[in-house]
């Protein structure tokens, strides 16, 4: 069964640094999202992601955040200077199209600021 | 705004029982669409089943159904003949039927099926 694929799988990373997170959705998805998950709360919607452009993004979804499908299968998350706060598990997901709806999630990508 | 809350924290039962995970939410929209995730010590997020509020019918997969009160706005799991491969985190969400497929989640359940 076709699976949402993320890597790393852990990533630690100095404050200030850039990190980008990397996910293959499945291939024939059309949506694509980013969610986080701080430790101990709940999981926050970042960003949804559709015919190459941004459909709908958070409020933290800030300045320091971008997305980028750079290729026909990679969809990236990118951070360009990491605050200690941003330490989290990331969630890439990826659904059909706007009729199933259903998000299919891969593993996570936990990431560490020191 | 919409918000989802899951008031068990953490919940356990002997493997082969029933469980019942409750989560209400609030929101003035009519049409919608609710989900339970399962994400297991592993970590991937799987889908347990949904429900679109325009249906009355209660969803339901093998062992596991729903309770979908709409005037109530609660969308209870029922885990049925448990298994321990049935350990692991549940989250509820929400998701606007008008929205850019945004989902809202609640904080959690973590059940433990004990042999």
């Amino acid at each position: 069964e076709p699976e949402v694929t993320q890597t790393p799988s852990h990533q630690v990373t100095q404050m200030g640094q850039e990190v980008i997170l990397r996910c293959v959705p499945i291939s024939n998805h059309l949506y694509f999202y980013w969610y986080r998950q701080i430790l101990g709360q709940k999981v926050e919607f970042l960003v949804s992601f559709y015919n190459n452009e941004i459909s709908e993004k958070s409020e933290i979804f800030d300045d320091q955040f971008s997305v980028e499908r750079p290729d026909g299968s990679n969809f990236t998350l990118k951070i360009r200077s990491t605050k200690l706060e941003d330490s989290a598990m990331y969630f890439c997901a990826s659904s059909e199209d706007w009729v199933t709806e259903t998000q299919y999630f891969g593993p996570g990508t936990r990431l560490l600021v020191l | 705004a919409q918000t989802v809350t899951q008031s068990q924290p953490e919940m356990s039962v002997q493997e082969a029982e029933t469980v019942t995970l409750s989560c209400t939410y609030d929101t003035s929209e009519n049409n919608y669409y609710l989900f339970w995730y399962k994400q297991p010590p592993s970590r991937q997020m799987i889908l347990v089943i949904r429900q679109e509020a325009y249906k009355q019918q209660n969803a339901t997969e093998n062992r596991f159904s729903v309770n979908f009160q709409k005037a109530a706005k609660s969308f209870s799991l029922k885990i049925s003949d448990s298994q321990l491969g049935d350990t692991a985190m549940y989250f509820c969400a929400f998701m606007k039927s008008d929205s850019n497929y945004q989902l809202i989640w609640g904080a959690g359940t973590k059940l433990i099926i004990k042999p």
